[in-house]
């Protein structure tokens, strides 16, 4: 089966780390770029953060800059999204999604479930 | 950063109905364009990708049109799965932008 399964969201104290991961199944991963996608509640989705399928190539939203960090792991077809300095204003359901063979055709084919991340004190 | 403004907020129509959403982007965008239903609780799904090419396994009754900077999603006969959340997203600039959002609720 085609799936993406986030995990490692939680609550966290502003100025606090997290780090998320989303496990991929049933399709070559390492062929596919792959985002990070949140949303706040009650708001529309914001796209965080892109990663190339060899994971060369990043790109990023200018409100994570310097603060989050994507990788991924090819032969354990594993997303990540370490998050630092953490903000209220990042609390939000954070999605995997999945993207093109190009990493520039940025429309997301396949979602996770998300997780959401809490930045409270 | 390009903005994507989505018309009407809110829509209220009957099962039957033929429904048009509108997406102005700020900048022209080609076609670069991708349509999404969300309901409560659920992640996005794609509906329509490079302003009107259909995913597989979307019901033919979606569509979209558009190019540079108006874009249009059409539903031509809505039916009682389709009452949810719609939004538009633009992938031809970073940061790749998504619309406010176009609730289709049951009038």
């Amino acid at each position: 089966e085609v799936e993406l399964v986030e995990y490692g969201g939680g609550l966290v104290q502003p100025g606090g780390s997290l780090r998320l991961s989303c496990a991929a199944s049933g399709f070559t991963f390492s062929s596919y770029a792959m985002s990070w996608v949140r949303q706040a509640p009650g708001k529309g989705p914001e796209w965080v953060f892109v990663i190339s399928g060899s994971g060369a190539n990043t790109y990023y939203a200018d409100s994570v800059k310097g603060r989050f960090t994507i990788s991924r792991d090819n032969s354990k077809s594993t997303l990540f999204l370490q998050m630092n300095s953490l903000r209220v204003e990042d609390t939000a359901v954070y999605y995997c999604a999945k993207g093109s063979i190009l990493v520039d055709r940025g429309y997301f084919d396949l979602w996770g479930r998300g997780t959401l991340v809490t930045v409270s004190s | 950063d390009i903005q994507m403004t989505q018309s009407p907020s809110t829509l209220s129509a009957t099962v039957g109905d033929r429904v048009t959403i509108t997406c102005r982007a700020s900048q022209s965008i080609s076609s670069w364009l991708a349509w999404y239903q969300q309901k409560p609780g659920k992640a996005p799904k794609l509906l329509i990708y490079k302003a009107s090419s259909l995913e597989s396994g979307v019901p033919s009754r979606f569509s979209g049109s558009g190019s540079g900077t108006e874009f249009t999603l059409t539903i031509s006969s809505l039916q009682p799965d389709d009452f949810a959340t719609y939004y538009c997203q633009q992938y031809n600039r970073y940061p790749w932008t998504f619309g406010q959002g176009t609730k289709v609720e049951i009038k």
